[in-house]
């Protein structure tokens, strides 16, 4: 079945730093593919979304660019902020036979120091 | 903007006794309705696709004797988990697609539960 791989379990920066999240996904076709953040008690909030090879999307200063020849879909920012800390899910969506789903990969929470 | 809300935040419950939960669409109509369980440790369940004018779909390990939902219309959705034992503590979410051609799902900020 689709899956989604995300490497980094946790990753620790300092102001300013730059950002890379690595995230791999597997399946047919062209699925759709999002990055999603979790800030703690609350639900996963849409960052923004791709659906084509190369379609690049965008959000917060976030960024990420769909590559189908590398089934990955990394997110990256230029310069984090303290505010940035929270887990980030990848994500792809199944449209499937019983209606639609989101597949998630396994999070990565983001640690951002002053 | 798209929103979702649920209600309630967070409910225990003793063990072997029933809690319901709501999710209400905002500012769209939700044509399609997943409910998910987010485990202590993170994990995503898909528990059950709800698409208005077709059947509910639930996914293995999870059935409609236990979770029952009800979709009676475009903004609002209910599920109940019946005789709520320790492993079914989690974090439920509801996530709403605009459109049956959209393909980003909204979430709520769920509903904890906690079973004694």
């Amino acid at each position: 079945g689709d899956s989604v791989t995300q490497t980094e379990g946790q990753v620790a920066l300092s102001e300013e730093d730059f950002l890379t999240i690595h995230c791999n996904y597997s399946a047919s076709g062209y699925p759709a593919l999002f990055w999603y953040v979790q800030y703690p008690g609350e639900g996963p909030q849409f960052l923004f979304r791709a659906s084509r090879d190369k379609e690049k999307g965008s959000s917060r200063g976030f960024e990420a660019t769909y590559d189908k020849g590398t089934t990955s879909f990394h997110l990256r920012k230029a310069s984090v902020q303290e505010s940035d800390s929270a887990v980030y899910y990848c994500a792809l969506g199944d449209p499937g036979t019983g209606g639609y789903k989101v597949v998630f990969g396994s999070g990565t929470r983001l640690l951002v120091s002053p | 903007g798209a929103l979702v809300y649920q209600y309630p935040r967070r409910t225990i419950c003793k063990s072997g006794t029933s809690m319901r939960m709501e999710c209400q669409a905002v500012g769209f109509q939700a044509t399609s309705v997943a409910w998910y369980r987010q485990s202590p440790q993170k994990t995503f369940e898909l528990i059950a696709l709800s698409t208005v004018n077709s059947a509910i779909k639930y996914e293995q390990n999870f059935t409609q004797e236990k979770f029952p939902i009800s979709h009676p219309n475009l903004s609002f959705s209910s599920m109940t988990v019946l005789n709520a034992y320790l492993e079914d503590r989690g974090l439920y979410l509801c996530g709403a697609r605009e459109g049956l051609n959209q393909d980003t799902q909204y979430f709520g900020p769920g509903t904890r539960l906690l079973v004694l």
